[in-house]
């Protein structure tokens, strides 16, 4: 069974720059995750989506980080413009629902931002 | 919101000996707590979970427990192999939100 697939796998830009990550959960599965790990911290979940609508967005900076997923499938996070605190590992996750099954995690973008 | 606390932060035992990390949780609305291994540079995957309905799960040289009065719970590894080196990441669930919230890792090295 195919995992989680992110693209890319590390990315470098400069502050105020836009970024943009994608995200393709295992195949089948209605809920996706956008987490950021900061380095020697846990993941912190940016944004939970149940098949193309948004469960929650509350630890979502909005004023700066916009995700979709339109069709219910595929996800895009953006960051626009980014800040040297964004520097980080951006995971995404999917499950079959978000009832307390299994997370299966994609292998992160790692963003650094100069 | 959940709050979820974590320790300890660095625990380094000797091969063989057993390694126990603790997390509390604040929601008494959690069910779900899942347990997470992470290797250095790859992502975090699943090795144990726990649900409120139960007060201990093994799975080979790992268990843990839960105590939803004292709202903690506890990973366990018995006769650690050098292998068993990683960050660990405890989390709970809200069976209202269904919010994940992860405790801040545990980093585990086991010397050989």
């Amino acid at each position: 069974e195919a995992g989680v697939a992110q693209s890319p796998r590390y990315k470098i830009i400069e502050k105020r720059q836009s970024v943009a990550f994608w995200c393709n959960p295992i195949s089948g599965h209605a809920t996706l995750y956008w987490y950021q790990q900061i380095l020697g911290q846990g993941p912190k979940l940016l944004i939970q989506f149940q098949n193309n609508g948004v469960v929650d967005d509350s630890q979502l900076p909005k004023d700066r980080f916009s995700a979709e997923r339109l069709k219910g499938v595929d996800s895009t996070l953006k960051i626009q413009p980014a800040k040297l605190e964004d520097s980080a590992v951006y995971l995404c996750a999917s499950s079959l629902d978000g009832g307390g099954q299994e997370q299966f995690f994609g292998p992160g973008t790692r963003l650094t931002v100069l | 919101g959940e709050n979820v606390e974590q320790h300890p932060s660095t625990l380094s035992v000797q091969e063989g000996d057993s390694a126990v990390i603790k997390c509390t949780y604040s929601d008494s609305a959690s069910n779900y707590f899942p347990w997470y291994k992470q290797e250095l540079g790859k992502r975090p995957q699943l090795i144990i979970d726990i649900r409120s309905n139960v007060g201990e799960k093994k799975d080979q040289r790992i268990a843990v427990t839960l105590n939803k009065t004292a709202k903690h719970f506890s990973l366990h590894i018995t006769e650690t192999q050098p292998e068993d080196s990683a960050v660990y990441f405890c989390a709970a669930r809200s069976g209202g939100s269904y919010i994940p919230t992860f405790g801040r890792g545990t980093s585990l090295i086991v010397h050989p």
